[in-house]
């Protein structure tokens, strides 16, 4: 069965320092990763997405995504954390495997920019 | 295109009563997710669905819980009765079919059962 973990409930960061918000998965195939955001009172915006190729994967609003094989993980990043940036961060991973569609989710990680 | 519409946004509804929950996707996606956000449970997919086909409903909690999809453009999620335990934000999804479609959400709609 395919799973997502988000080890870090909360992450805290300067504003100016780089950020990192770890993500592990499991699955049977091959992954498709997904990051999303959601500020308060919305709903999951979608960040950036693994599918194959390079490993090194960029996004929306600077954010950039690394999939590593042998670790199984797949750790959000940003150069340079922005206070506007403070928001709850997803993990989701779907098994190319599995014959279905079901995208699973890891619990969130909070992420806390602060000024 | 206005991304995926869900209504009611907040419904505080009491105990017994029946609570339908609306979505509408984006128009040419053919795939439509229910999820529930909890802070206890994180995301949990309820049902998804293919070409207004149900496909999985596996993470439905109980009998309580229906979902259809009369038309491309159109879901519901019912509950009934609703329970104090149902209380949560509901979110419906939708994406373009194919390995690389990642889902779009819509706001949410947060129900609340005294």
């Amino acid at each position: 069965a395919q799973s997502v973990a988000q080890p870090e409930d909360q992450v805290n960061v300067a504003e100016g320092n780089p950020l990192t918000v770890k993500c592990t998965y499991s699955v049977s195939g091959n992954p498709y990763l997904f990051w999303y955001v959601q500020y308060p009172n919305r709903g999951l915006q979608f960040l950036l997405k693994y599918i194959t190729g390079d490993n090194l994967v960029k996004g929306s609003y600077g954010f950039e995504a690394e999939f590593n094989k042998s670790q199984t993980s797949f750790h959000l990043k940003k150069p340079s954390a922005l206070v506007s940036d403070s928001a709850l961060y997803f993990c989701a991973v779907r098994d190319s495997a599995s014959g279905t569609y079901k995208y699973i989710f890891g619990t969130g990680t909070r992420l806390k920019v602060l000024a | 295109d206005a991304g995926v519409i869900q209504s009611p946004r907040h419904e505080v509804t009491e105990m017994g009563q029946e609570v339908t929950l609306r979505c509408k996707p984006i128009s040419g996606h053919d795939y439509l997710f229910w999820y529930r956000q909890t802070m206890m449970r994180g995301l949990e997919l309820l049902i998804y669905f293919n070409n207004n086909v149900p496909i999985d409903d596996s993470g439905m909690p109980e009998d309580r819980f229906s979902a259809k999809m009369p038309n491309a453009s159109f879901s519901t999620l019912k509950i009934q009765p609703s329970e104090p335990r149902d209380s949560a934000v509901y979110f419906c999804a939708s994406s373009l079919g194919g390995s690389t479609g990642e889902l779009f959400f819509g706001e949410g709609s947060r129900l609340t059962v005294l």
